[in-house]
């Protein structure tokens, strides 16, 4: 079955800077890649996603990369501020996987003033 | 849209006790799909249903979890009987039908097992 690895588990930026969360996936059928957020004692939280149809797709501060030959796709946050400290998960599905996503373990990114 | 309903919130009973969480999936939404949440072992997907019917289950610990979906807005999931290690954050998540569809999750419900 699918595996999705996440690294790193922690990381810790000054604000202002980029940050940048990679995952890898072990199923090449995998076409769907959404990417939560999930701040402490709240609900996992969709940022962006993308299909494997595309290789980069970008919402304001943050895009997601998918190299499909290398079975990899990373999440990219510039201009760090504060409000981006959390939890981040990656997660991929197949088709026919009927919706069902395999997780990440997650990345603690903070954001240091 | 509501977005997905849990209750309650929180949580706090003995050892022992029959638990149980409860989930309404945002109205259209055909998938609904339990997740457990600890430190330790992350998010754990415990079962998942479509049009009511459990799709798969294997995620589910042991035998004192049960859980049911009467109808499309509403889920149950049962712990009989709870035990300390039950103790976590359950989700509950729903979706459409299709593939590449984003999950939505509720607030969760914070477990406590004494």
């Amino acid at each position: 079955g699918e595996n999705v690895e996440q690294h790193p588990s922690t990381l810790s930026v000054q604000e202002g800077d980029s940050a940048v969360i990679k995952c890898t996936y072990s199923d090449s059928a995998s076409n769907y890649f959404p990417w939560y957020k999930q701040e402490l004692g709240k609900r996992p939280q969709l940022i962006i996603d993308i299909r494997s149809n595309v290789g980069e797709k970008k919402d304001q501060r943050i895009a997601v990369t998918l190299n499909k030959t290398a079975k990899h796709f990373s999440l990219h946050i510039t201009e760090t501020q504060p409000e981006d400290s959390a939890v981040y998960f990656c997660a991929a599905s197949k088709r026919g996987s009927q919706g069902n996503l395999i997780f990440g373990k997650g990345t603690k990114l903070s954001v240091k003033p | 849209d509501a977005g997905v309903i849990q209750s309650p919130r929180h949580e706090v009973t003995e050892m022992g006790q029959e638990v149980t969480l409860r989930c309404k999936p945002i109205s259209g939404h055909d998938y609904l799909f339990w997740y457990r949440q600890t430190m330790m072992r992350g998010l754990e997907l415990l079962i998942y249903f479509n049009n009511n019917v459990p799709i798969d289950d294997s995620g589910m610990p042991e035998d004192r979890f049960s859980a049911k979906m009467p109808n499309a807005s509403f889920s149950t999931l049962k712990i009989q009987p709870s035990e300390p290690r039950d103790s976590a954050v359950y989700f509950c998540a729903s979706s459409y039908t299709g593939d590449g569809q984003p999950q939505h999750f509720g607030d969760g419900t914070r477990l406590s097992i004494l």
